[in-house]
C-alpha cells in the first residue's frame, strides 16, 4: 500500500524553537506538498516541490522554509515558532497531473 | 488562476437522507476536479475525480458527483448517508496543463444526526 508518513502525530513546541515536521513518501513521485490547515480557512498552501533541490512558495511561506535533498523526503522547517503557528500539518505527494495522497498529519501546537 | 467555492461550511442531515455538498469552480483554462474527505484526526483521502468522459463519476463509499461543465458545478451526492459519514469534505481543481498545486475548497463539514 503506497504510503506518505509524516514523522510524528502531535507535536508540542515552545515559542522561539526550531521545529522540523519530516515528510516521506515510497511512491517515487515528483510533486510534494506541504499545507496548514486551520478551522474556518481550508488548506493553505505553504511551500512546494516539483523535484530535488526545487521548491516553490506557496500562498502562506512566511515564517516556514522546505528542504528536499532526497525525492522520497520533503522537510518544512518553522525558523522561530510562534503560537500563530499552531496547527494542524498535512503533507502531500503526487504525480505530474494527478491529484494527491495526503499523509495523516502533525498537529504541532506552539506554547 | 483557479478557484473553489463550497457553497455550503456545514450541513447536517439525518441518517438515511439524501445529501449533496455542492461545489463551484473557477478557471479560464480546462481542469480535473476531486473531492477528498477528511474523517476526524486524520489526513485527506480521494473520494471520486473527474478526468474526462462521462460527467457522472463514482467513488467510494456510495458517493457520486456531476460535472457541469456550463455552470462550473462538481456537486457531491449520496442517496442515504450513514453515521459513519460525519467527516469534512474538500472539493479541489487541478489544471489540465503545467504542473501547478491542487487548489481547494474550504471545506463542508458533514454532521449525519442518528
Amino acid at each position: 500500500d503506497v504510503k506518505v508518513t509524516q514523522s510524528s502525530r502531535y507535536l508540542v513546541k515552545r515559542t522561539g524553537e526550531k521545529v522540523f515536521l519530516e515528510c516521506v513518501q515510497d511512491m517515487d513521485h515528483e510533486n510534494m506538498f506541504w499545507y496548514r490547515q486551520d478551522p474556518g480557512l481550508g488548506l493553505r498552501l505553504i511551500y512546494f516541490s516539483y523535484d530535488v533541490k526545487m521548491k516553490e512558495k506557496g500562498d502562506i511561506p512566511e515564517g516556514y522554509s522546505v528542504s528536499r535533498e532526497k525525492k522520497e523526503r520533503f522537510s518544512l522547517i518553522l525558523e522561530s515558532a510562534s503560537t500563530n503557528q499552531t496547527s494542524m500539518y498535512l503533507c502531500a505527494s503526487s504525480r505530474v497531473g494527478y491529484g494527491y495522497t495526503f499523509g495523516s498529519g502533525t498537529r504541532l501546537t506552539v506554547v | 488562476a483557479q478557484s473553489v467555492t463550497q457553497l455550503d461550511s456545514q450541513v447536517p442531515v439525518f441518517e438515511e437522507a439524501p445529501v449533496e455538498l455542492r461545489c463551484n469552480y473557477s478557471s479560464s483554462v480546462s481542469v480535473y476536479l476531486f473531492w477528498y474527505v477528511q474523517y476526524p484526526n486524520q489526513g485527506l483521502q480521494l473520494l471520486l475525480k473527474y478526468l474526462s468522459g462521462s460527467t457522472l463519476v463514482k467513488g467510494i463509499n456510495g458517493f457520486e458527483a456531476e460535472f457541469n461543465k456550463s455552470q462550473t458545478s462538481f456537486h457531491l451526492r449520496k442517496p442515504s448517508v450513514h453515521i459513519s459519514d460525519t467527516a469534512e469534505y474538500f472539493c479541489a481543481v487541478l489544471r489540465y496543463s503545467g504542473n501547478t498545486p491542487l487548489v481547494f475548497g474550504k471545506g463542508t463539514r458533514l454532521s449525519v444526526i442518528a
